[in-house]
């Protein structure tokens, strides 16, 4: 596997459900981002993980709790979720540090909240 | 209050011809812009950058313009074709600290009509 991987890429689940989304990359990076992307909306950042700093949009709800037990995984765990939070959840990573630092994107995955 | 605007949601153009797609920002704390490109149910996928000590930067039929005076950059394609027709993101970043955060537009639609 190469890249930034996530899976699964979709997932429909109800409103009482917990689950997770996972992300790895192969990439030899330091830094790992969450972004939720809605309809008509720009890509919007949930949570940043940087060299065991964790960084959050003071805006996303309790019901979302990432995890980062080490440089190449990011979990995002979900509970209690409601409809308003079907959306494409992007995982991303970077070096983390110089002035050009670019983070690289996974595919995505798509969620459902019923 | 959106720090980076794509104005233009859609943009249509001929094969063969110039596409350019515009972005504006307001932080002049911004110093490194990148653009993306997605597909349908696909992850970003980046495509170019310029940091702020330059005003142009290229890679094959993709230029980026920066500038800062007027807080503008622009994507120039050229030639264009109909793969590169996707959504376009612009995104900033602050390359301060240890976790750099991606701010993003709302992308415009790019369609190459053959």
């Amino acid at each position: 596997e190469t890249g930034v991987t996530q899976t699964p890429r979709h997932l429909v689940m109800g409103m009482t459900n917990k689950k997770s989304l996972k992300c790895e990359q192969h990439l030899g990076h330091n830094a790992m981002y969450w972004y939720k992307q809605s309809a008509k909306k720009p890509l919007e950042l949930m949570f940043v993980y940087s060299l065991e700093e964790r960084v959050e949009n003071n805006s996303v709800p309790s019901r979302f709790s990432p995890e980062c037990p080490n440089s190449s995984h990011l979990f995002l765990h979900l509970h209690t979720l409601q409809p308003e939070d079907s959306a494409l959840y992007l995982c991303a990573s970077s070096l983390g540090q110089g002035a050009t630092d670019t983070q690289y994107f996974g595919p995505g995955t798509r969620l459902t909240v019923l | 209050d959106q720090q980076v605007k794509q104005n233009s949601p859609s943009l249509s153009v001929q094969e063969g011809r110039i596409s350019i797609l515009n972005c504006d920002y307001t932080n002049s704390m911004f110093d490194y812009f990148l653009w993306y490109k997605k597909y349908p149910a696909e992850g970003p996928t980046f495509l170019i950058s310029i940091s702020s000590i330059k005003d142009k930067n290229e890679d094959g039929r993709f230029t980026v313009f920066l500038n800062k005076s007027a807080k503008h950059l622009s994507l120039h394609i050229v030639p264009s074709q109909p793969g590169d027709s996707a959504v376009y993101f612009c995104a900033a970043q602050i390359s301060s600290g240890s976790a750099r955060q991606l701010t993003f537009g709302s992308g415009t639609q790019l369609t190459v009509l053959p």
